[in-house]
């Protein structure tokens, strides 16, 4: 399984872009990498998922170098209602076996958005 | 229904009671996914299902955790002689394909405290 590392915490201002950087040095060749957001109180909720070089939604954007040792998750011109906990995850879509599915989701990035 | 649906939202037992907790998955949903989430940390695997199927039960923490899925549809964790450091979040996701990256639909989660 690859291990994914992010910042605990970020803070940003409403109408700000923010990134948030997950680093994952160990990626397979068969990863995929997703973002889940999850608010206070509710289950976490997908966001965006990519493979290499760029993906964009009506959400949010991915950024994955060549290298896919990382990725960025770009949140433009946040609000107040994107203050959340955002988990990076990094897995083996075609591979079920036992551990893959044990994807572990560490502490998340927890996102502060002030007026 | 529209969404992934969990039941009881909240449950307070004694220690030493069984409990089961019921997950109602969003309709035509081949996978199904259960999770421990603690305060301030990810969510935690448990076990998962493809249609009724139970494929990896290696994240249950011991033997007292159990989980079904009969007819590929209602799934229940059951959790037997419960202890104090059970107590957590436990929540239920769905999602319509077998492969870990398809989207993920969690529930509300149902908060148990064991006393």
């Amino acid at each position: 399984l690859a291990k994914t590392t992010q910042p605990i915490s970020m803070d940003s201002y409403e109408g700000q872009e923010v990134n948030i950087t997950c680093s994952h040095n160990n990626i397979a060749t068969n990863d995929y990498i997703t973002w889940y957001q999850q608010f206070p109180s509710q289950g976490p909720r997908f966001i965006i998922q990519g493979y290499k070089t760029k993906v964009t939604n009506e959400v949010a954007s991915l950024f994955i170098p060549a290298d896919r040792k990382s990725s960025t998750l770009s949140l433009p011109r946040v609000s107040l209602s994107d203050t959340a906990v955002y988990y990076c995850l990094v897995g083996d879509p075609f591979f079920n076996a036992g551990n893959n599915r044990k994807l572990i989701w560490g502490l998340g990035t927890s996102l502060a958005v002030n007026p | 229904g529209a969404g992934v649906s969990q039941s009881p939202r909240y449950k307070v037992t004694k220690r030493g009671q069984d409990v089961a907790l019921r997950c109602d998955p969003i309709s035509g949903h081949v996978s199904l996914y259960w999770y421990r989430q603690a305060l301030g940390q990810g969510p935690e695997f448990l076990t998962y299902f493809n249609y009724e199927a139970q494929q990896d039960k290696s994240g249950l923490p011991n033997d007292r955790f159990s989980a079904e899925r009969p007819e590929g549809s209602i799934s229940t964790l059951t959790i037997q002689r419960t202890e104090q450091r059970d107590s957590a979040m436990y929540r239920c996701a769905s999602s319509l394909g077998q492969e870990w990256n398809t989207e993920a639909f969690f529930g509300q989660g149902t908060r148990l405290t064991v006393v």
